[in-house]
Parts: C-alpha cells; structure tokens; sequence
C-alpha cells in the first residue's frame, strides 16, 4: 500500500541552526501538507502545497519556514533559523482528490537545543 | 476561531463493548470529517472519514455525522486492547481547495482485557 515516508526520523540541533525536513508524498497526490505536534498538544496546521505554489499557510508559518518541492518526488520543510519553541513532531500528509481523506507520514520528532 | 473539541478522556471499556467517542465543531461551514487513531509518539492514522449527515460503517467503525448539531462521533464495536490510543476528530473547513484540517485535542482511549 503506497505510504508518506520521512526522513529523518529524529533531528537534533541547536537553537539558531537550519534544519531541512524532508518527505516522499504518495506518488499520485497533488496536494501536501505540513503539519505539527508540540508534544502533549493538537496536531497543528502549517502549510499547504499544490500546484507548485503555498496555498494556505497558519500565523505559525512565518519567514523563518519555507517549503519546495525539488524535485517530482520530495517535498520539503525548511526552518532557517530554529528557536527552542520550534520543537515538536513534524508530520507530512497528501491527498489525492479535493476534499479527500489525508495520509500522513511518521513525523520527524525535531529537538532543538 | 474554528474549533474542534473533544472529550479528553480517558475513556476507559472493558474489551468486547462499544466504546463511543464524540466531537463537536463551531464552523458550520465544514464539510469533511475525519477519525484519526494516534498512538502514542507516531503519527495520526485514518480510521474513517464521512462527508453526508448519517452513519457510515467500516467493520467495526461507526462515523456518525449531524450538521444540523455540528456533532460527528466514532462507534468502534468489540472494542480490543489494540484499539487502545487517541482518537482524533479532524474537520475539514470549507473553502478554497485547501482543505486543511483543524484537529481536537483527541480523546486518550483504554480497552481493558
């Protein structure tokens, strides 16, 4: 069965450094996500992708994150200068059709020091 | 602000019994509505999503859907010990081609043998 897949699983870095979160949506989907979870907290909007362009992005999307899609499979997550607040599982998800269901990936648990 | 709220539980069955699990959402504009199982430290799964007002059934899984009380719950029958996890209700706002999710809190299930 065609899955998200992520990597890293577990990134650790210090406060101030970039981090690059990197995800395979499945091979169909035309749309893509950011998604993330501070730990004992709601799963949370960041941003979505379709078409080549941001569509949507949350108040927490701002101009420390950017997101591309490199290449015809990986869609990627940039943060440029990580803050503390920025921990958290990061979770990629796709879609195939308007309004379908979204499949998500394992998450990259971010960790930064 | 849109909201999504559920009970955070835990809720707590013995194994064979129903466990029902509920959600309300403030925007009545919604129109896609999700159930996600997350275990704890991986990503959210899809258990079911429903889009009419009514019931859907998926073996064990019940969604259950009431626009009109902006209400949708999750019947799982002969509840077992791995069905022990959040659930997550996800609600899809309408507009745009987006469809980003706003998730509740979840609702922390224990099916006890």
């Amino acid at each position: 069965e065609p899955e998200v897949t992520q990597t890293p699983s577990h990134q650790v870095t210090q406060m101030g450094q970039e981090v690059i979160l990197r995800c395979v949506p499945i091979s169909n989907h035309l749309y893509f996500y950011w998604y993330r979870q501070i730990l004992g907290q709601k799963v949370e909007f960041l941003v979505s992708f379709y078409n080549n362009e941001i569509s949507e992005k949350s108040e927490i999307f701002d101009d420390q994150f950017s997101v591309e899609r490199p290449d015809g499979s990986n869609f990627t997550l940039k943060i440029r200068s990580t803050k503390l607040e920025d921990s958290a599982m990061y979770f990629c998800a796709s879609r195939g059709t308007s309004g379908g269901p979204k499949f998500f990936g394992p998450g990259t648990r971010l960790t930064v020091l | 602000q849109k909201e999504v709220e559920q009970n955070s539980g835990p809720l707590s069955v013995p194994e064979g019994a129903i466990a029902s699990l509920n959600c309300t959402y403030s925007d009545r504009g919604s129109q896609s509505f999700f159930w996600y199982r997350q275990y704890s430290g991986k990503s959210p799964e899809l258990i079911m999503f429903i889009y009419s007002n009514g019931d859907k059934e998926d073996g064990r899984f019940t969604a259950q859907l009431n626009k009109a009380s902006q209400y949708v719950s999750l019947l799982i029958r002969d509840s077992q010990p791995s069905d022990s996890a959040t659930y997550l209700c996800a609600v899809s706002i309408s507009g745009g081609s987006n469809y980003k999710l706003t998730f509740g809190k979840g609702t922390l299930l224990t099916v006890n043998p």
